[in-house]
């Protein structure tokens, strides 16, 4: 049974230029949500999507932005790039419901460094 | 606003000792709980969750959590430390409501296991 996996594993790009990240979730879930985590820092929430539609937003400008598809995969994209945004970068997929949603399972993360 | 608070940022224990990690959090109401471990390069993996029932939650890895509602905790413990435990924990909490699925999360406390 495959876990949640990101891709790509890491990524470096420069200030002002655009990123797209990847997550597959976990076998049956159809929920995913994204976290950004900073060195030395619990993750924050960014967004939530299900059933293609992004449910919930964290405190993030509008330069993060995310996609979920058919197949319930969904993509982070992030505009403009700012040296802060760099940190790892989180996927968690779950099962839909009042509670389920809240039993999130992560894949390993995409580190991005912005320079 | 929901908090959640991990007051020891790193601890080291001898391997065979017993450990109990802190985490209290400020909420209006007792949420969903969960403590998450992250070991180097990896992404969160789940280790134990409560809703509600039963106070003493157990977990893998041989580790149980006890929330003290008039505390506002949600500790975690294990009787004997093992080596392969050295790794950052994360404390967190699933809120009701419109914000369901939006995991807040502590700081983490990183912890190291002396031979």
């Amino acid at each position: 049974d495959a876990g949640v996996t990101q891709s790509p594993t890491h990524l470096i790009k420069t200030r002002g230029q655009q990123v797209t990240l990847r997550c597959s979730p976990k076998s049956g879930h159809d929920t995913v949500s994204w976290y950004q985590q900073a060195l030395g820092q619990g993750p924050q929430f960014i967004f939530q999507y299900y059933e293609e539609e992004e449910r919930q937003r964290g405190n993030f400008p509008d330069r993060f932005s995310g996609h979920q598809f058919p197949n319930y995969s969904s993509e982070l994209n992030v505009n403009a790039l700012l040296l802060g945004d760099s940190a790892l970068y989180l996927c968690a997929s779950s099962l839909p419901g009042r509670i389920a949603k809240n039993i999130q399972y992560f894949g390993a993360g995409t580190r991005l460094s912005v320079l | 606003a929901q908090s959640v608070t991990q007051p020891d940022i790193h601890i080291t224990v001898s391997e065979g000792a017993s450990l109990e990690l802190r985490c209290n959090y400020s909420y209006g109401a007792t949420p969903y709980l969960f403590w998450y471990v992250q070991s180097p390069g990896q992404g969160l993996q789940l280790l134990l969750k409560y809703f509600s029932g039963d106070t003493l939650v157990q977990g893998i890895k041989g580790f149980e959590a006890e929330f003290k509602r008039s505390q506002s905790s949600f500790n975690l413990r294990k009787p004997s430390v093992h080596w392969s435990d050295a790794a950052e924990y994360f404390c967190a909490v699933g809120l009701y409501g419109g914000s369901q699925g939006n995991l807040i999360f502590g700081k983490g406390t990183k912890l190291s296991v002396k031979p």
